[in-house]
């Protein structure tokens, strides 16, 4: 059971919009830690796709964008391509758990 | 360009201890980061271990601290992971990182990452 409850799965067809949850608590993204983004192809390294809520690094699309509101955040990814389907999680930090955590993970499939 | 790789043994027996190396090129570890562990086990969420600045400072996961050491070797740049009396439910990916963020440790995340590597510990 993962401290940041994401869906297991979405999917979207090419040129859609999907978006992606986080749901946390008062101690991690209700406490307004800061919300990263993460996209991992299985078998390749993660890679950092949000950082700060909302900002993406040097050479991410701005098809990918995040939002946070409350005890949750949100990851769109609009204009979606083949290459988007991968594994995607979010990382915060806990001050209950006093540690980075991170969500279960969801598998974007695009149809 | 930065690159991280995982190395140890593959394969251990509970209890054992699983001990792992993570090079890093084209990056001195002496620089101003920190640097990360993380395991995904398999069907569940990823879980950060812990992590370690050049200076040996570190945090550890609470769950985990009784069990983890991590080190650094700046000559060989390079940091190390050991987890002692590992339990066949600590199969996992377990990755490295780098830490990064501009403003207090709670704000942190892992800009750099390396493949992974697949640690089995058999019952």
């Amino acid at each position: 059971q993962s401290v940041l409850t994401q869906p297991p799965s979405v999917s979207g067809a090419p040129g859609q919009r999907v978006t992606i949850s986080c749901t946390g608590s008062g101690s991690s993204i209700g406490s307004g830690f800061d919300v990263h983004w993460y996209q991992q192809v299985p078998g390749t390294a993660p890679i950092l796709l949000i950082f700060g809520d909302n900002i993406r690094p040097s050479g991410v699309p701005d098809r990918f964008s995040a939002s946070k509101s409350g005890t949750s955040a949100s990851l769109a990814i609009t204009g979606l391509q083949a290459e988007d389907e991968a594994d995607y999680f979010c990382q915060t930090y806990d001050t209950s758990l006093s540690g980075w955590v991170f969500g279960g993970g969801t598998k974007l499939t695009v149809l | 360009q930065v690159q991280l790789q995982e190395s140890g043994p593959e394969l251990l027996k509970s209890s054992e201890t699983l001990s792992l190396i993570c090079t890093v090129s084209g990056y001195s570890i002496s620089r101003d980061h920190y640097w990360g562990w993380i395991r995904l086990p398999p069907g569940k969420g990823m879980e950060w271990i812990g992590s370690i600045y050049h200076s040996g400072s570190t945090y550890y996961n609470p769950s985990l601290k009784s069990r983890v050491t991590m080190s650094v070797d700046t000559s060989s740049n390079h940091f190390s992971l050991k987890l002692n009396s590992v339990t066949a439910a600590e199969t996992a990916m377990y990755y490295c990182a780098r830490m990064g963020g501009d403003y207090g440790a709670s704000s942190w995340y892992f800009d750099l990452w390396g493949r992974g590597t697949l640690v089995t510990v058999s019952s």
